[in-house]
């Protein structure tokens, strides 16, 4: 059974806060891990696709790094702000379309 | 991209009843997928939807439980039938098409389902 375990399960940061959380998925058989921001009432928001081993993306103030060989990846926001509050997920895909996800990351960001 | 709507957007349903939802997306995809999340769990793939021939379940879904209809290559339906309370959950529709990421995978806004 293929598993992606996401750490930590929920967290409370201050604006202006810099935080990072974990995504630990299968290393063999790897296509490609997603990242995704999930606001309540609204649908997942793709943030990121990462298919090489070392890779590190960006966008605005968030950052993902993607290590294939031990199985993990880390989210980055900078300078956190309330609109960051959201779940975040990451999925794991090894080809044919399918996706793994875990069970997210809660992020609060309190003024 | 892909923007993808689904109806009803929430519901609160009785136990022993059925809840179809519909999935509509504003291309055509070949494949459309329908996951659950359940309370405090993972996104979970219930099953592709495949036009012209039957869905595809994954382990632990069944089409008695779960049918799925595809008409065509816009439109998918997922029936949740002979509801218990251990069906509420989020249930979403999701389709893979191009985008500024690459080939990635966008979802509905989901339905959110309460089985009392």
């Amino acid at each position: 059974i293929l598993n992606v375990e996401q750490s930590p399960q929920s967290l409370h940061v201050q604006e202006g806060d810099s935080t990072n959380f974990t995504c630990s998925f299968p290393s063999s058989n790897f296509y490609a891990l997603h990242w995704y921001r999930w606001e309540t009432a609204k649908s997942p928001e793709a943030l990121f696709v990462m298919t090489l081993n070392g890779d590190e993306k960006k966008k605005g103030r968030i950052s993902a790094t993607l290590n294939t060989k031990e199985g993990y990846s880390y989210l980055y926001i900078k300078g956190s702000q309330p609109e960051d509050s959201a779940t975040y997920l990451c999925a794991f895909s090894g080809g044919y379309n399918k996706l793994i996800f875990g069970a997210g990351t809660r992020l609060a960001v309190h003024p | 991209s892909a923007v993808i709507s689904q109806k009803p957007s929430r519901d609160i349903c009785q136990r022993g009843t059925s809840l179809t939802i519909q999935c509509q997306v504003d291309s055509q995809v070949t494949m459309m997928f329908w996951y659950r999340q359940q309370p405090g769990q993972s996104l979970t793939l219930i099953a592709t939807a495949n036009q012209g021939s039957e869905a595809t379940y994954e382990s632990g879904f069944v089409i008695d439980k779960f049918p799925i209809s595809r008409p065509n290559l816009t439109f998918s339906t997922l029936t949740v039938s002979n509801m218990s309370p251990e069906d509420s959950s989020i249930y979403l529709c999701s389709v893979f098409a191009p985008g500024g990421l690459g080939e990635t995978q966008y979802f509905g806004p989901g339905t959110r389902l309460l089985v009392l």
